[in-house]
């Protein structure tokens, strides 16, 4: 069965900074990956997704990811953090179902 | 167009009580997936839902179940409703594609308390 691990719980960083949330996913054949985000008392929000093609993917409000196939990786990136960016990120893989990390936590403080 | 929609938003309810789960998907789309969010197990798989077929299904007890409607809104009942079962339940509707190729769009979810 597949498995996702996002080894950080909790990432505090200050406004303007970069970030790396990191992800892994156990190996297979075929592997769609996404990112989610979720704010409190909300749903769960698309950031981005690997689903073939370039392995370098992007969101429309800065945030990066790049599928590493020979690392088993999928770490989200951001050049530089807004404080509205605090929020629970998610990192997913789909078979048949989506499987979902447990979630990262990411503080932006002024 | 509009999103997935989850109703009701808030629920309380009491031990040994059953309740149902709205969830209305994205016009088109024809899978609903149901998830359970809590802090100590983080999201888990209920089940999942296609042409009113029950195509999926994770490791939840037989108290909870789910259907679909020929319009592919769907409905999760849980009961005999225990404390543990307090959580945010969340509804993902995609298209469908068997194959893993395909993005799920989430609903707002409903916040269960059971006291």
């Amino acid at each position: 069965a597949q498995s996702v691990t996002q080894l950080d719980s909790q990432v505090p960083v200050f406004e303007e900074a970069p970030v790396e949330l990191r992800c892994n996913y156990s190996s297979s054949v075929s592997v769609y990956l996404f990112w989610y985000v979720q704010y409190p008392n909300q749903g769960l929000q698309l950031l981005l997704k690997y689903l073939s093609g370039s392995t370098l993917v992007e969101s429309i409000n800065g945030f990066e990811a790049e599928f590493n196939k020979s690392q088993t990786s999928f770490h989200l990136r951001k050049p530089s953090v807004h404080i509205s960016d605090t929020a629970e990120y998610f990192c997913a893989v789909r078979d048949l179902k989506l499987v979902f990390g447990t979630g990262t936590r990411l503080l932006v403080s002024p | 167009k509009a999103g997935v929609t989850q109703t009701p938003r808030y629920l309380i309810k009491t031990r040994g009580q059953q309740v149902t789960l709205s969830c209305s998907p994205i016009s088109g789309h024809r899978s609903v997936s149901w998830y359970q969010q809590t802090p100590g197990q983080g999201l888990q798989f209920l089940f999942e839902y296609f042409s009113e077929t029950q195509r999926n299904k994770g490791n939840f007890p037989g108290r909870f179940s789910g259907r679909q409607f020929s319009n592919s809104r769907s409905e999760m009942n849980v009961s005999t409703l225990e404390l543990g079962d307090s959580a945010l339940y969340l509804c993902a509707s995609s298209l469908g594609r068997q194959g893993g190729n395909t993005e799920a769009f989430f609903g707002q979810g409903t916040r269960l308390t059971v006291v």
